[in-house]
């Protein structure tokens, strides 16, 4: 039992690449969600889902997308990475009264 | 617009001392609010939950209030150790589609 698994742990991409950012959990849980973490700051959510077949943007969803086509994974895609978009990257899932649960993080850097 | 506060930005305490955390939030229909510890460079480790109906929980030297009226919530931790040395997040889960919203987190360092 994994819980939350994130993919890759760390990534250096060039500006205007593109990349997809893996999450996928085996708790079963309904919500998931994707916030990023500047240096010294909290974390802001970028999309969210309750469900598959469902998502809904969060505070900072601009140059982002994602998808949730199974319970089991959501997937964050950037599209044309900017140098704004470094950050660590955190998965978390959710199920109602349940604590969240958070994946281990993804250190992106894009020069 | 439904926003998360949390003050201090960071604390230094000597050892021993109690100490509270706040956390305000703008929109009073929450479902539940959480309180969480993140060490330097890893990932959010949950500590106490709260749901809308309850007015506090406890865990150990920890205690969490809820006041939904005045949309404020606390962590107290007692007797405060240097290994409580990290950044405490609150995150407000929201009655209206699931949204989870955090704080911007108190930075705790507890001297020796």
């Amino acid at each position: 039992n994994a819980g939350v698994t994130q993919t890759p742990k760390f990534r250096i991409l060039k500006i205007g690449q593109s990349m997809t950012l893996q999450c996928a959990q085996d708790m079963n849980h309904n919500y998931m969600y994707w916030y990023r973490q500047d240096p010294g700051m909290g974390l802001k959510l970028i999309y969210y889902s309750v469900g598959a077949g469902i998502t809904d943007k969060g505070e900072v969803p601009n140059g982002y997308n994602v998808s949730r086509s199974t319970t089991e994974d959501f997937p964050l895609r950037l599209e044309l990475a900017a140098p704004s978009q470094t950050s660590v990257y955190f998965c978390a899932i959710g199920q109602g009264v349940s604590p969240l649960h958070f994946g281990n993080g993804t250190r992106l850097t894009v020069t | 617009k439904q926003e998360v506060t949390q003050i201090p930005a960071a604390l230094s305490v000597p050892e021993g001392e109690n100490l509270v955390l706040n956390c305000s939030f703008t929109d009073s229909a929450i479902y539940n609010l959480q309180w969480f510890r993140q060490d330097p460079g890893k990932g959010l480790t949950s500590l106490l939950l709260i749901q809308s109906s309850q007015r506090e929980q406890t865990s150990g030297r920890l205690n969490a209030s809820l006041d939904k009226s005045s949309g404020r919530s606390t962590l107290y931790i007692a007797a405060s150790q240097p290994g409580d040395s990290a950044t405490y997040l609150c995150a407000v889960f929201y009655n209206q589609g699931g949204k989870l919203i955090f704080g911007q987190g108190t930075e705790l360092s507890v001297k020796p």
